[in-house]
């Protein structure tokens, strides 16, 4: 059964970096037929997709977060990466990462981690 | 930034059918299928229905999906207490660069 586990800072100052790993156990992340992603969810609102990377390094992100954010996969240890650079209290929110099927017409995320909180504040 | 629109709330008493509606456009719903998720309270989303209409392994039989053009609907049938959750429909949106869309959210209650 695949698990993903998030890991990264729960608090990061404003107009610093916050930098998040997902730790991927019970499955290859080196699969081709996958994506691998990351949502977030400001406290009390919705959920937001930040973006998705696959093992070959092709990369969809959301375009209100484009200029600020980096993706990557480190196949070697099974994680991939998240980095938003300039961050603000408007990037406070639990960051969920997530594994993805792509296909034509087709998109949707599943399994889910169980999420982390990231605050940005002094 | 919710390009899929939801009602806030829906309710019912238990054993009754909810339906919660997801309206999109052709750039989403309207071009690609639909997902659902279930989030309880304090807890990440849970996959609950696929491509429309497909349940995931697990899912009980009481969840159902449909889309017609640039809309969808989630339907719950014979309302659980555990069924008290909100609930996220989601597609890709072909606009742009692409990006993967989710609706404004539909909170639940069992009555």
């Amino acid at each position: 059964q695949l698990q993903l586990q998030e890991s990264g800072p729960g608090l990061v100052k404003p107009s610093e970096t916050l930098s998040l790993t997902c730790t991927v156990s019970g499955g290859s992340i080196s699969s081709s037929t996958y994506y691998w992603g990351w949502i977030r969810q400001p406290p009390g609102k919705g959920l937001e997709w930040i973006g998705s990377i696959n093992n070959g390094g092709r990369t969809y992100y959301n375009l209100s977060l484009k200029s600020r954010v980096t993706m990557s996969v480190d196949t070697s240890n099974n994680q991939f990466s998240l980095k938003v650079s300039s961050v603000t209290a408007a990037d406070t929110a639990v960051y969920y990462c997530a594994r993805s099927f792509s296909a034509r017409f087709t998109f949707y995320t599943d399994p889910w981690g169980q999420g982390t909180l990231v605050t940005v504040s002094s | 930034q919710s390009v899929l629109t939801q009602p806030p709330s829906a309710s019912g008493t238990p054993g009754q059918r909810v339906t919660i509606s997801c309206s999109g456009s052709s750039s989403n719903i309207g071009s690609n299928t639909v997902n659902w998720y279930q989030q309880l309270p304090g807890t990440a989303p849970k996959l609950l229905i696929y491509s429309n209409n497909q349940r995931p392994s697990g899912v009980p039989d009481r969840f159902s999906g449909s889309k017609s053009g640039t809309s969808a609907s989630l339907a719950i049938s014979g309302l659980q207490s555990e069924d008290e959750a909100d609930y996220y429909c989601a597609a890709w949106d072909d606009s742009l660069n692409g990006l993967y869309v989710f609706g404004t959210g539909t909170k639940v209650t069992v009555l």
